[in-house]
């Protein structure tokens, strides 16, 4: 299957920076995802993205996230103003009717 | 409400003996079940999917899965566990393979020889 590419695979960053992570679909594809895991914990949807619209979000996706696909290839993860709590792998996934993931973006917030 | 149940936090398996990892779900709709596994800091792999049919689904690594409406399970088996398959192993539903999916906790698998 084709893959999903994701950068960077370690992010560390301050609390209170914005941080961007990428998804890089190798096909074409219309639907995206973000899903997070928290260490230990399971993994959580936190958005969805069809045709260059979010389609669906979790109570999770508040304004400090956001998504966006800008150059119609890499799809963006924003998270603003990053918090201690928003330490956890980031996965990115792409849906034919079956969700691919990525190998993950792990965001470490000190 | 949707849900997922893996009741094993951890389960502990000699190499060559069989393997069972429970999943049990809450789910409004006609459920879409996955199995995943995860290996040490890598992704979520596909070992299967049922979306409709036969109740008894194969996967990848020789993994099969059954679907039980009844009892709202969907129990991942192998026949003869590999020390390769040691692993974290998370079950999910979705509405559909396009639609969000809700995981479970996981079940994390030691393989000893």
């Amino acid at each position: 299957e084709p893959e999903v590419t994701q950068t960077p695979s370690h992010q560390v960053t301050q609390m209170g920076q914005e941080v961007i992570l990428r998804c890089v679909p190798i096909s074409n594809h219309l639907y995206f995802y973000w899903y997070r895991q928290i260490l230990g914990q399971k993994v959580e949807f936190l958005v969805s993205f069809y045709n260059n619209e979010i389609s669906e979000k979790s109570e999770i996706f508040d304004d400090q996230f956001s998504v966006e696909r800008p150059d119609g290839s890499n799809f963006t993860l924003k998270i603003r103003s990053t918090k201690l709590e928003d330490s956890a792998m980031y996965f990115c996934a792409r849906s034919t009717g079956i969700q691919f993931f990525g190998p993950g973006t792990r965001l470490t917030v000190l | 409400a949707q849900s997922v149940t893996q009741p094993d936090i951890h389960i502990t398996v000699s190499e060559g003996a069989s393997l069972e990892l429970r999943c049990n779900y809450s789910y409004g709709a006609t459920p879409y079940l996955f199995w995943y596994v995860q290996s040490p800091g890598q992704g979520l792999q596909l070992l299967l999917k049922y979306f409709s049919g036969d109740t008894l689904v194969q996967g990848i690594k020789g993994f099969e899965a059954e679907f039980k409406r009844s009892q709202s399970s969907f129990n991942l088996r192998k026949p003869s566990v590999h020390w390769s398959d040691a692993a974290e192993y998370f079950c999910a539903v979705g509405a559909s393979g396009a639609n969000n999916l809700f995981f479970g906790t996981g079940t994390r698998l030691t393989v000893i020889p």
